[in-house]
């Protein structure tokens, strides 16, 4: 299993940047998802990380430092819309040729005018 | 393509009933998972299945059974529901578990034991 610790929530203005950071502790860690989560929906997948380094999509980038056992979700030119829980989730082998996703408990990000 | 689809989306059972959340996905995906989703608590894996005929116990088994017994189905049972058990329930599916492998989820199902 894993620790994983992200802010509970974060308010930025529209038109803004936000990072919301997310730190876990694992022994096989075998990569790093983050997940947008509207009040009522269901998660969808936003960005995945395995090596270190940023990986850029449109508005949204997401950095992975391994060693350090941190990544973060950066949102550029915040819309109205960003405004959803982030989810930090971190894939770790579990043994017996099993992996598990375990996830954080999520951000709530309000965007404000 | 439907993606993953879960049935029933709302139900109310009383203390004791018991009942059976279905999820069916058309992605031809080996894997399947349940979580539950409380406040302040995240998603929480309850059981997992990694093919056809397979289940597994996540973080929080108890209270629950799941069969797989056809590829594209994964049931959660509860056959004694308590209301511990009110929350909110994800299926997902993936292609595997290889680094990569995106997971894809329902669109949810709301239970509220009384």
């Amino acid at each position: 299993g894993q620790n994983i610790d992200q802010p509970t929530e974060m308010t930025a203005t529209e038109g803004a940047i936000v990072q919301i950071n997310c730190t876990y502790q694992t022994s096989g860690f075998n990569g790093l998802f983050w997940y947008q989560q509207h009040a009522g929906e269901a998660p969808t997948f936003l960005s995945y990380n395995v090596l270190d380094g940023l990986e850029e999509k449109g508005r949204f980038s997401s950095f992975l430092s391994r060693s350090k056992g941190y990544s973060y979700l950066l949102l550029k030119e915040l819309q109205m819309k960003d405004s959803a829980s982030y989810l930090c989730a971190v894939r770790d082998y579990s043994g017996a040729g099993s992996y598990q996703l375990t996830f954080g408990k999520g951000t709530k990000l309000s965007v404000i005018p | 393509n439907a993606g993953v689809t879960q049935t029933p989306k709302f139900r109310v059972l009383k203390t004791g009933q018991s009942m059976t959340l279905l999820c069916a996905q058309d992605m031809n995906h080996e894997y399947m998972y349940w979580y539950r989703q409380d406040p302040g608590m995240g998603l929480r894996l309850i059981h997992y299945s990694v093919g056809e005929g397979t289940t597994a116990k996540g973080e929080v088994p108890d209270g629950y059974n799941v069969s797989r017994l056809k590829k594209q189905n994964f049931l959660l049972g509860l056959e004694s529901a308590a209301p511990s058990q009110t929350s909110v329930y994800f299926c997902a599916s993936s292609e595997g578990q290889h680094s990569g492998n995106t997971i894809y989820f329902g669109e949810g199902s709301w239970l509220t034991v009384v």
